[in-house]
């Protein structure tokens, strides 16, 4: 069964300076994708980004963007010029047979 | 507007009291599932459903039933709640299942079974 890890269980960084979100999966399909979701205090699950594994160019979505290593499997998310509005729980996903998240990591943008 | 309707916000009931989440997207979406959102373990899915009278098992279905007569709706049924499934909920859904197509989510139910 696929797995999603995500090791920071807790993030902080200063307004506009830039954080990477770790995400790592493990799973012996070929054709999948993966997900960043943000979770705000309202607790609405907003997605950020999407990767399809097929890809080699890194998906990117205006201050957020993707590292993604499809040998090492690993899946980070860039926040750049971070704002008091990025502060969430975001959730990496895996989705291929079936769809697997990750714990979760909170993050705070402190002014 | 597109959405998915998760209903009640926030349910407070009594072990052994049968309770009724529903669910409903307005977006012909054939894919639907719940997940069950608990600190430090994430979401966890409970039931999916590919289609029209086609629904299949997660990873804890212990405990709870679904059903899926028509294409828009997908509730999720306790039969006789435990103090063990206090949590927060979510209805998703997307265009087909599984890969590609993003899942939209319900705005979440948060049960207390005491």
């Amino acid at each position: 069964a696929q797995t999603v890890t995500q090791s920071q269980p807790e993030m902080s960084v200063q307004e506009a300076e830039t954080v990477t979100l770790s995400c790592t999966y493990d799973t012996s399909e070929s054709n999948y994708y993966l997900f960043w979701y943000k979770q705000p205090p309202s607790r609405q699950m907003i997605l950020v980004i999407r990767q399809e594994a097929y890809k080699q160019q890194n998906a990117t979505e205006n201050r957020f963007s993707v590292n993604f290593q499809k040998a090492a499997k690993s899946f980070s998310l860039k926040i750049s010029d971070s704002q008091l509005g990025d502060t969430a729980m975001y959730f990496c996903a895996f989705r291929g047979n079936d769809m697997r998240f990750g714990a979760g990591t909170r993050l705070t943008v402190k002014p | 507007e597109a959405q998915v309707t998760q209903n009640p916000r926030y349910l407070i009931t009594v072990t052994g009291k049968k309770l009724t989440v529903t669910c409903s997207q307005n977006m012909n979406h054939e894919y639907m599932s719940w997940y069950r959102q608990d600190p430090g373990l994430g979401l966890r899915q409970i039931y999916y459903s590919m289609n029209v009278e086609a629904t299949d098992k997660g990873d804890v279905p212990e405990g709870y039933k679904v059903s899926r007569k028509e294409k828009r709706n997908f509730p999720l049924i306790l039969e006789s709640p435990s103090p063990n499934q206090t949590s927060l909920y979510f209805c998703a859904s997307s265009l087909q299942g599984p890969q590609g197509s993003p899942l939209h989510f319900g705005n979440g139910t948060r049960l207390t079974v005491t």
